[in-house]
């Protein structure tokens, strides 16, 4: 049972333009959500977090926003640059564990 | 500051063999979790250790099994391979643990291909 749903498997976007990821979660009781990034041949490396009690989080050109009325939280990345090309994973955590999504492959065209 | 380190990082098997994966953690951090990644699963949680002790376990067989040892290393085991099992291991290391901490760390993983 996928708890943390990301239901786009990739993401193409121009260089320079917004990307937006999303993620769709089904437990109420998830209190943290976070972004990784993982490159090929590397470990996924966090990107940003954002606490159940707030709905944006903002860090440089990453900014993530949770609807918890919807269950639904997402990433923009603007503007997006082709480094940012990878896999991104979106997680919730209930204080005990954490649930990972599928992931999102985006890739930036120059 | 050294990251989290994997070995193997590739390693071929054939079915009802048995893997040893092995993680060494950041420094410092004492808890150490594990994640199975196939495709289209994204990343699924296995079990975590914190000071030498199972903490949580996440929906695998009995098959998969871990230790933790007093200078944090850690050491994941799956007897009787099925070629379900192929798949990218992570582990990854955290100071107190995956209660609220904000972030995980890591490691390259470990690539098991079972024949």
């Amino acid at each position: 049972d996928q708890q943390v749903k990301q239901n786009s498997p990739s993401l193409s976007v121009q260089e320079g333009r917004i990307s937006i990821l999303n993620c769709d979660y089904t437990n109420s009781m998830f209190d943290y959500f976070l972004w990784y990034k993982k490159y090929p041949a590397e470990g996924p490396t966090f990107l940003i977090s954002i606490s159940s009690i707030k709905d944006k989080n903002e860090d440089g050109r990453f900014t993530v926003f949770l609807n918890k009325s919807a269950k639904h939280l997402s990433l923009h990345i603007v503007p997006s640059q082709p480094g940012d090309s990878a896999v991104y994973f979106c997680a919730a955590d209930t204080g005990n564990q954490f649930y990972f999504g599928t992931g999102t492959s985006l890739t930036v065209i120059p | 500051k050294a990251g989290v380190t994997q070995t193997p990082r590739y390693l071929i098997k054939t079915r009802g063999q048995q893997v040893t994966l092995s993680c060494s953690p950041i420094s410092g951090h004492r808890s150490v979790s594990w994640y199975q990644q196939t495709p289209g699963q994204g990343l699924q949680f296995l079990f975590e250790y914190f000071s030498e002790t199972q903490r949580n376990k996440g929906n695998f067989p009995g098959r998969f099994s871990g230790r933790q040892f007093s200078n944090s290393r850690s050491e994941m085991n799956v007897s009787t391979l099925e070629l379900g099992d192929s798949a990218l291991y992570l582990c990854a290391s955290s100071l107190v643990g995956q209660a609220n901490t904000g972030e995980l760390f890591f490691g390259e993983g470990s690539r098991l291909t079972v024949l």
